[in-house]
């Protein structure tokens, strides 16, 4: 049973625009947010989280919103840059599970020039 | 600062060949974790450990050995390497103090199960 969903495997956007990626959740003891950026043949790289007890948070071009009643974040980059072309992931820690995290299986986002 | 480094990069087996797979941080973190990463699967955590000489299952520890015998180092054994373990394997470290739970990943081992 997957707990974080990233529904949607992909997203094309044009440069300086928004992108708006998704990810849900069903495990009601996730407190803790975050996203992952990946490149091709490199690690995932931090990006931004959120802790539950807050329903936005921002860094620069990056600002995750979470709504807590929907089991719902959402990441949005503006405006878009061709460099931001990578595999986003959202990634939830479980209170009880001694800083383990789970993953969802990644949003392949690409911004057209 | 290295941060995170995996050995090897790359690696090609034979069904039924084992192999170790090195991570080794120089951040001194307490907790490591292997992950593996596969088409449409996101990553999956296989073992990881909250300490030297900790170790502890995850989600998809079967046919995986790990051994933590070193704060620096993480190790994670193949001792029977099948197709099904062809795969891009992670290694990530973690400071167990304050309320960041980011977890520091390195470059990443493709490895090839033939």
């Amino acid at each position: 049973d997957q707990q974080v969903k990233q529904n949607s495997p992909s997203l094309s956007v044009q440069e300086g625009r928004i992108s708006i990626l998704n990810c849900d959740y069903t495990n009601s003891m996730f407190d803790y947010f975050l996203w992952y950026k990946k490149y091709p043949a490199e690690g995932p790289t931090f990006l931004i989280s959120i802790s539950s007890i807050k329903d936005k948070n921002e860094d620069g071009r990056f600002t995750v919103f979470l709504n807590k009643s929907a089991k719902h974040l959402s990441l949005h980059i503006v405006p878009s840059q061709p460099g931001d072309s990578a595999v986003y992931f959202c990634a939830a820690r479980d209170t009880g599970a001694n800083s383990k995290l789970t993953f969802g299986k990644g949003i392949t986002l690409s911004v057209r020039p | 600062n290295a941060g995170v480094t995996q050995t090897p990069k790359f690696r090609v087996l034979k069904t039924g060949q084992s192999m170790t797979l090195l991570c080794a941080q120089d951040m001194n973190h307490e907790y490591m974790y292997w992950y593996r990463q596969d088409p449409g699967m996101g990553l999956r955590l296989i073992h990881y450990s909250v300490g030297e000489g900790t170790t502890a299952k995850g989600e998809v520890p079967d046919g995986y050995n790990v051994s933590r015998l070193k704060k620096q180092n993480f190790l994670l054994g193949l001792e029977s390497a099948a197709p099904s373990q062809t795969s891009v394997y992670f290694c990530a470290s973690k400071t167990s103090g304050g309320h960041s739970y980011e977890q520091y990943f390195g470059p990443g081992t493709r490895l090839t199960v033939t």
